[in-house]
This record gives structure tokens, C-alpha cells and sequence, in this order.
């Protein structure tokens, strides 16, 4: 079974430009999650799909972040315009059921904004 | 807001010792506690998780132990072999809020052979 799949797996963009990532979650899962950990810190929760509708965006730090599933499979997120603080590791997940459930990661997408 | 403190930030452990990494919540409402392992350039990955109403769960060398009433869940790993080096992190959730998972900052663990 194909695991979680995140690209690209590094990105390197300056302040002020467009970044987009792209998660593939599991075939089958309809809970489909954005975390990021920045800075050696913790990892924090961004948002929530539930098939292609957002359950829960609460995370989301602003409206510089934009998160889609359309078709209720694939997801991207985009960051425009990044900023310094922006620079992270951008973990996907998803699970088959919607609470409390195994969730399975992707390896994440390191973005440095310079 | 749920907060996740856990502790300590960084462990070193001489291989065969056991390991200990501390995890306190603050909301009451968690009842779901699990743990991922983090190696080097991979995935977070699951390996052991436990929920409000039970106190200790145990799968071969890892255990966790859970104390409701002060708040903290602890990770312990016994017999620490060189594959057990990795960012340790724990997490919080509430049953109604999905996989809304709350993390602690991590622990990286290194097991001296």
C-alpha cells in the first residue's frame, strides 16, 4: 500500500514569492490533515479536509495560506505571498476514519524562505 | 486551547538502559494520547497510542503510562537499542475535535552504542 506522498520535498524560495505543495494522501482515507512544525518547535495543526470540504481551519495562521482538495483526493497548499517566518516542515496525513484514528504522515516538505 | 509540554528536549541513553520522556496536558477534556517516532529524514510514524480509560498500555519494549487526575502521559522504553535514536513527540486529542492532534515539542533521543 502506497503511503502518503508529499512534493516537493524541499523547496527553497526567496521572501514575497509563490509556493505551492502537494500532498497525496492515502487511496481511500477522506480525512486528509496540514500540520507544520517550525523552528525545531513543536508541530502545529493547520487544517482539516473531510473529503473535499474543510472540517476545521482553525490552525491556518493567515490568509496568506490557501489549502484545496478538490475532487476530495489530492491537496495543496499554497503560501503566497511566503514569508521569513513561513520556513518550516509541512506535514500532510490522513486517515481513514475521523476521530481518534491512526494517522499516517507524509515526510513532509522542508520550505526555507530566504 | 489545549498546550503540551513535554520533556526532556534532549536524551542521551547508553544502549541496554531505559529511556523516560514526560508529556503534561492541560485540557481535561483530552481522552487520546498518542506517541510518534520521528528518525532522521523520515515520516512521523505512530507506535503506540492510549486512551482516557486505561492507565498503562504495553507493546514489547515500549510502554506508556497515563495519570488522568495530574495530567501527564509518559513514554518508557527499556532495553534502548541504536534504532531507538529518533524525535520522540507526543500529542493530545479530544474525541470531538477529529485528529486535531495537539503536540509536544519533541524529544531527540540518542541511544550510545
Amino acid at each position: 500500500e502506497a503511503g502518503v506522498t508529499q512534493f516537493p520535498s524541499h523547496s527553497v524560495i526567496e521572501k514575497g514569492q509563490t509556493v505551492t505543495l502537494r500532498c497525496d494522501p492515502i487511496s481511500g482515507h477522506d480525512n486528509l490533515y496540514w500540520y507544520r512544525r517550525v523552528m525545531g518547535k513543536e508541530i502545529k495543526f493547520l487544517l482539516h479536509f473531510v473529503k473535499e470540504s474543510k472540517q476545521d481551519e482553525s490552525g491556518m495562521p493567515n490568509n496568506r495560506f490557501l489549502a484545496e482538495r478538490t475532487g476530495g483526493t489530492y491537496s495543496t497548499l499554497k503560501v503566497q505571498p511566503a514569508e521569513l517566518e513561513d520556513s518550516g516542515v509541512y506535514f500532510c496525513a490522513s486517515s481513514q476514519g475521523w476521530t481518534q484514528e491512526k494517522l499516517f504522515f507524509g515526510s513532509g516538505t522542508q520550505l526555507s524562505v530566504l | 486551547g489545549e498546550n503540551v509540554e513535554q520533556h526532556p528536549s534532549t536524551l542521551s541513553v547508553q544502549e541496554g538502559d531505559s529511556a523516560v520522556i514526560k508529556c503534561t496536558y492541560s485540557d481535561s477534556a483530552s481522552n487520546y494520547f498518542p506517541w510518534y517516532k520521528q528518525e532522521l529524514g523520515k515520516r512521523p510514524q505512530l507506535i503506540i497510542d492510549i486512551r482516557s480509560n486505561v492507565g498503562e498500555k504495553k507493546d514489547q519494549r515500549i510502554a506508556v503510562t497515563l495519570n488522568k487526575t495530574a495530567k501527564h502521559f509518559s513514554l518508557h522504553i527499556t532495553e534502548t537499542q541504536p534504532e531507538d535514536s529518533a524525535v520522540y513527540f507526543c500529542a493530545a486529542s479530544k474525541s470531538h475535535a477529529g485528529n486535531m492532534l495537539t503536540f509536544g515539542g519533541g524529544t531527540r533521543l540518542m541511544v550510545k552504542p
